[in-house]
């Protein structure tokens, strides 16, 4: 256990629909990254909050957004979903030397 | 931009067989430098950090070494437990960790 928390670890989903990934990060980390994992782009950043703010985004599309919350908590929320949105979603919390901790990570079918 | 090319893309070994993995980066400003291991349908797990040209560090069969443009990840004597994608990753400046498309690693008994 890394002690970043993922849930649902499997979701299935129609085109067109919106889902809500949750991440807790590991316990006094306040940042708390976003990942997507597919097949042949490997690990691409998508948003990055530190404690409720918003710090950096990377190529993250408009149909997706996200959300820290005072308990440090962080949702990624999809939307409009399309099968090439099918991936392996992971959240990370920062440490020190450690870089990242990483959580086991969503998978997200879109069918 | 930062980038990471990691090389080969899949490496077979035989119980034992030492080889090397590649990390070529182009950073402006290097903070650091991270080697994660992956095993399939799992979260990256963390294997090292390295700051500076010169450092080394190792665990168990795991070597990792940096240059001003490469790091290598060195296994000595593998063992099918040792299968996995390893991941590579720089950090610089402000922005998140980058990371390369990883090298799968087989290593047959």
């Amino acid at each position: 256990d890394s002690g970043v928390t993922q849930t649902p670890k499997h979701l299935i989903t129609a085109t067109g629909q919106r889902v809500t990934l949750r991440c807790s990060p590991r316990s006094g980390d306040l940042s708390v990254y976003w990942y997507q994992q597919s097949l042949d782009q490997g690990l691409q950043f998508l948003i990055q909050y530190y404690n409720g703010e918003e710090r950096a985004k990377g190529n993250i599309l408009e149909r997706f957004s996200a959300q820290q919350f005072p308990d440090l908590h962080s949702e990624l929320n999809l939307s409009s979903l399309e099968l090439g949105d099918s991936a392996l979603y992971f959240c990370a919390s920062s440490g020190q030397e450690h870089g990242y901790t990483f959580g086991s990570g969503t998978r997200l079918t879109v069918v | 931009e930062d980038q990471v090319t990691q090389s080969p893309e899949a490496l077979r070994l035989q119980e034992g067989e030492s080889s090397s993995l590649n990390c070529s980066y182009t950073v402006s400003g290097l903070r650091g430098l991270f080697w994660y291991r992956q095993d399939p349908g799992k979260g990256p797990e963390f294997l090292f950090t390295l700051y500076s040209a010169g450092e080394e560090k190792e665990k168990e069969r795991l070597k990792a070494t940096l240059t001003k443009k490469e790091s290598f990840l060195h296994i000595t004597a593998p063992k099918p437990e040792d299968s996995a994608t390893y991941l590579c990753a720089v950090h610089s400046g402000n922005t998140p960790l980058v990371f390369g498309k990883g090298t799968r690693l087989s290593v047959i008994a």
